[in-house]
């Protein structure tokens, strides 16, 4: 099975801190997303990445950078966290054709900005 | 633009049958997905749909009309498991990106 691996589950940071948020999968994929969940927002996309080291606004980029040094790694970036980064964070992966060629979602990380 | 409508919430009781509905508004299209979310886990492929018609699964069942920008899911014999949130999602035409409705919230009493 495709494995997408978020480093963390929960995470508490302070204002102004600069935060990293991990993402690993296993599927050789080149294709990978980051999303923020708010309830009754649904589900809003941040930056993606079709390559190494490529990388694309999504809908919502501010406040947000991101990293893809390796293909199996993407990295979301809080230049300086802010208290309405507060969500719940997920990676998602593209490219399973069990899956149609559907996402695999990370676990999720649920950010706390205080 | 992308539009993509799902109730927010919807109750049922076990034993029933429910059908969840998404509407779309895409300016293109390359498939339809829903996926299940239990609260604080991620979302899991449920079922998916580029054809017109209805694709069942066990309990599940998605429905697509293209030329309506129309789905629906129907989970039927609910169980107490399947209180959960739906997401309804567009694939674009490079079939390269989703873009997910709001979800939709089921409660499944006994």
């Amino acid at each position: 099975d495709v494995k997408v691996t978020q480093s963390s589950r929960y995470l508490v940071k302070r204002t102004g801190e600069k935060v990293f948020l991990e993402c690993v999968q296993d599927m050789d994929h080149e294709n990978m997303f980051w999303y923020r969940q708010d309830p009754g927002l649904g589900l809003r996309l941040i930056y993606f990445s079709y390559d190494v080291k490529m990388k694309e606004k999504g809908d919502i980029p501010e406040g947000y950078s991101v990293s893809r040094e390796k293909k199996e790694r993407f990295s979301l970036i809080l230049e300086s966290a802010s208290t309405n980064q507060t969500s719940m964070y997920l990676c998602a992966s593209k490219g399973d054709p069990r899956l149609n060629y559907g996402y695999t979602f990370g676990s999720g990380t649920r950010l706390t900005v205080v | 633009g992308q539009n993509i409508d799902q109730p927010t919430e919807m109750t049922a009781t076990e034993g029933a049958i429910v059908q969840i509905n998404c509407t779309y508004q895409t300016s293109g299209f390359n498939g339809l997905f829903w996926y299940q979310q239990h609260a604080g886990e991620a979302p899991t492929f449920l079922s998916y749909n580029v054809l017109d018609g209805l694709e069942e699964k066990g309990r599940f069942s998605s429905f697509l009309s293209r030329s309506k920008g129309y789905s629906y899911l129907l989970l039927k014999e609910l169980q107490m498991k399947d209180s959960a949130s739906y997401l309804c999602a567009v694939r674009n035409n490079a079939g390269n990106m989703l873009t997910f409705g709001g979800g939709t919230r089921l409660m499944v009493k006994p």
